[in-house]
């Protein structure tokens, strides 16, 4: 069964001040591994779709990469417009469901 | 014309009831799937519709169960309700031969079930 795991579960940072996050997944054949990011209250927006290891997608202060076994957000130099509940999910190659991880909570303080 | 709607926004219901979610999905999507997320968790696939067909299901009961018309909008239906039924329910949108831009989700129906 697919699994995916997600640390740290909330992360405060001041504005600045770069950070990672990691999503640690176990998936019998990867279609897909997804970043998103959640406002409260309200449904995940997509940020990023990455397929093979080795791979890097980059937008805005925001850039993600992929080995075979894990996924990094890295963020660089935040704004407090960063905050949010970012979210990891995989899609294997057979089968239609997203396996989300429990997202990583991140506060950026001005 | 873009996005995902999702109707109603809130709704409480009474244990034992039955509730009804709607979903329009976004303009060229052909496949439409349904989450629920509790409170601090992650969404929890519930089931996915290719061609008004269903076309996958996680863990829920029976009691769980949903409807995608031509247009490909798409009906969550949940009957017997439970207390442990409180949660946002998301809808997605894709195209099933493509996931460069992932699945496309609705703000969702915050249910809560008293």
């Amino acid at each position: 069964e697919d699994q995916v795991t997600q640390s740290p579960e909330a992360l405060r940072l001041q504005e600045g001040e770069s950070s990672s996050l990691n999503c640690s997944y176990t998936v019998s054949g990867l279609r897909g591994l997804f970043w998103y990011r959640q406002d409260p209250g309200k449904g995940p927006e997509f940020l990023f779709t990455l397929y093979s290891a080795g791979e890097e997608k980059e937008k805005e202060r925001l850039k993600a990469t992929l080995t075979k076994k894990e996924s990094f957000l890295h963020i660089t130099a935040p704004k407090p417009e960063d905050s949010a509940t970012y979210l990891c999910a995989v899609k294997e190659t057979s089968g239609s469901r997203l396996t989300f991880g429990e997202g990583t909570q991140l506060t950026v303080n001005p | 014309e873009t996005g995902v709607t999702q109707s109603p926004t809130h709704l409480i219901k009474t244990r034992g009831q039955q509730v009804t979610l709607r979903c329009s999905s976004q303009s060229g999507h052909n496949t439409v799937s349904w989450y629920q997320q509790a409170l601090g968790q992650g969404p929890q696939f519930i089931f996915q519709y290719y061609r008004e067909e269903e076309n996958g299901r996680g863990n829920f009961p029976p009691r769980f169960s949903g409807l995608q018309f031509p247009n490909y909008s798409s009906e969550l239906n949940v009957n017997a309700l439970e207390l442990d039924d409180s949660a946002l329910y998301l809808c997605a949108s894709s195209l099933v031969s493509s996931l460069v831009y992932g699945y496309t989700f609705g703000s969702g129906t915050r249910l809560t079930v008293v």
